[in-house]
């Protein structure tokens, strides 16, 4: 099972938005709503920020948001803060009932 | 709040054994399907196994089948991943993680780290 395709990193200034695209295949992101994004501080671990695509657990902020066309998953960060700097995996569940992580991305506020 | 609490990593030589154990608190452990998630020095994260809530039903990754076994005790609370015929490439942190599969991962464990090395 190949990882999930994620940028490397992406940056922003505080207040602008930002999309981290996570692109799998019909076995698992294009075939399922059972996407979900984690982030993951330094010497942390990773805390779940979005669920099913597209929904949000209880306490986290709602400029987290989620969506999904085809097999390429999108997570926006709206209103970026400083708090937001972290590493950020997509993961999805396969056809194969296993789980695939994407490559993580390196979320830089600049 | 949910407590999960990961130990027995350290360093073994490659070809060995390790057994790691996931201690669960504040919640109703034998109700819920875990997993163990793997993250190499500096890398992303692995999916390794998962668990049902009964043990009845069990997945691996294909990186670690044949060579590590998930298992759990819910009368202790616990979580364990028996780990044989260890490798150089099995060096990583290892969490435990509630949940899985389908759902997300909601509660992790900080982790404990394994380093395979001679």
């Amino acid at each position: 099972q190949s990882a999930l395709t994620q940028p490397a990193s992406v940056s922003g200034s505080p207040g602008q938005s930002i999309t981290i695209s996570c692109t799998g295949t019909s076995s698992d992101v294009g075939g399922y709503n059972y996407v979900s994004w984690y982030q993951q501080h330094p010497g942390k671990a990773p805390k779940v920020m979005i669920y099913d695509v597209s929904k949000r657990p209880s306490g986290v902020s709602n400029r987290f948001s989620g969506s999904k066309s085809g097999n390429t998953a999108s997570l926006t960060i709206s209103g970026l803060q400083a708090e937001d700097e972290a590493d950020y995996y997509c993961s999805s569940y396969t056809s194969s009932s296993t789980v695939v992580f994407g490559g993580g991305t390196k979320l830089t506020v600049l | 709040e949910v407590q999960l609490v990961e130990s027995g990593g350290g360093l073994v030589q490659p070809g060995g054994s390790l057994r790691l154990s996931c201690a669960a608190s504040r919640f109703t452990f034998s109700s819920y399907e875990m997993n163990w998630v793997r993250q190499a020095p500096g890398k992303g994260l692995e999916w390794v196994s998962y668990i049902s809530s009964s043990g009845s039903t069990i997945y691996y990754a294909d990186s670690v089948k044949g060579r590590f076994t998930i298992s759990r005790d819910n009368a202790k609370n616990s979580l364990y991943l028996q780990m044989n015929n260890l490798r150089a490439e099995d060096t990583a942190v290892y969490y435990c993680a509630r949940a899985g599969l389908e759902l997300p991962f909601d509660y992790w464990g900080q982790g404990t780290l394994v380093t395979v090395s001679s």
